[in-house]
């Protein structure tokens, strides 16, 4: 079955304890991302990925690294968390084309529910 | 990327009835993708519209683009009570990162 897998699914925690999410897919997707969902602000993009060993920024990256070592997979890091990254998490997929050319459908994990105490 | 305004905030109605739900944009875009949100899940994706169609279907789905308004609409025709979710547009100039940026979204609750 195509998906985006994510662990944890929740997740509650302490400030300054380092941490890392999980994020595989299994679609042979080039492209991957992760977001934030946040009451009232929406889904915010905090870092993306084109390809194997490239990453860059998002609108909110301060605070996470990100790393893509292999296609099918792309960690979120907290290297020293903090109360105002309590948040919903999510990495989603994306192949770059299509039968049509490029797509831009992307494909999202179940997401991680984050508690920083 | 920028973020859509969907419209209305909430939507109630009885199974069977058609749901529509608005989204307003401010610059002009690449392609505008309609998500959908069960309460506190993953989002799924339901359709991709690009700048140079006017109208696209998906089953009970029905999107429509009016660039000149900068405006679309989704139509869900004979809902379900499995359709109760919120939904996100999201207009897409961003060809580069594919940054999805949702706002609000509509909640849309079926009854049974």
């Amino acid at each position: 079955e195509a998906q985006v897998t994510q662990n944890p699914r929740y997740l509650i925690t302490v400030t300054g304890k380092k941490l890392t999410v999980t994020c595989s897919q299994n679609m042979n997707h080039e492209y991957m991302s992760w977001y934030r969902q946040d009451p009232g602000l929406g889904l915010r993009q905090i870092y993306y990925s084109m390809n194997v060993e490239v990453t860059d920024k998002g609108d909110v990256p301060e605070g996470y690294k990100v790393s893509r070592k292999e296609k099918r997979n792309f960690p979120l890091i907290l290297e020293s968390p903090s109360p105002n990254q309590t948040s919903l998490y999510f990495c989603a997929s994306s192949s770059r084309f299509g039968a049509g050319g490029n797509t831009y459908e992307q494909y999202f994990g179940p997401g991680t529910r984050l508690t920083v105490t | 990327s920028q973020q859509g305004e969907e419209d209305p905030q909430a939507l109630s109605i009885q199974e069977g009835e058609n749901a529509t739900m608005n989204c307003s944009y401010k610059t002009s875009i690449n392609n505008l993708q309609w998500y959908r949100q069960n309460s506190g899940r993953g989002l799924v994706h339901l359709i991709l519209i690009r700048s140079n169609e006017r109208e696209k279907h998906s089953g009970r789905l029905r999107v429509t683009l009016d660039t000149s308004k900068k405006s679309s609409s989704l139509l869900i025709t004979a809902s379900r009570a499995a359709d109760t979710a919120s939904y996100f547009c999201a207009p897409s100039t961003d060809t580069g990162r594919r940054a999805l940026t949702f706002g609000s979204g509509t909640r849309l609750q079926v009854q049974p």
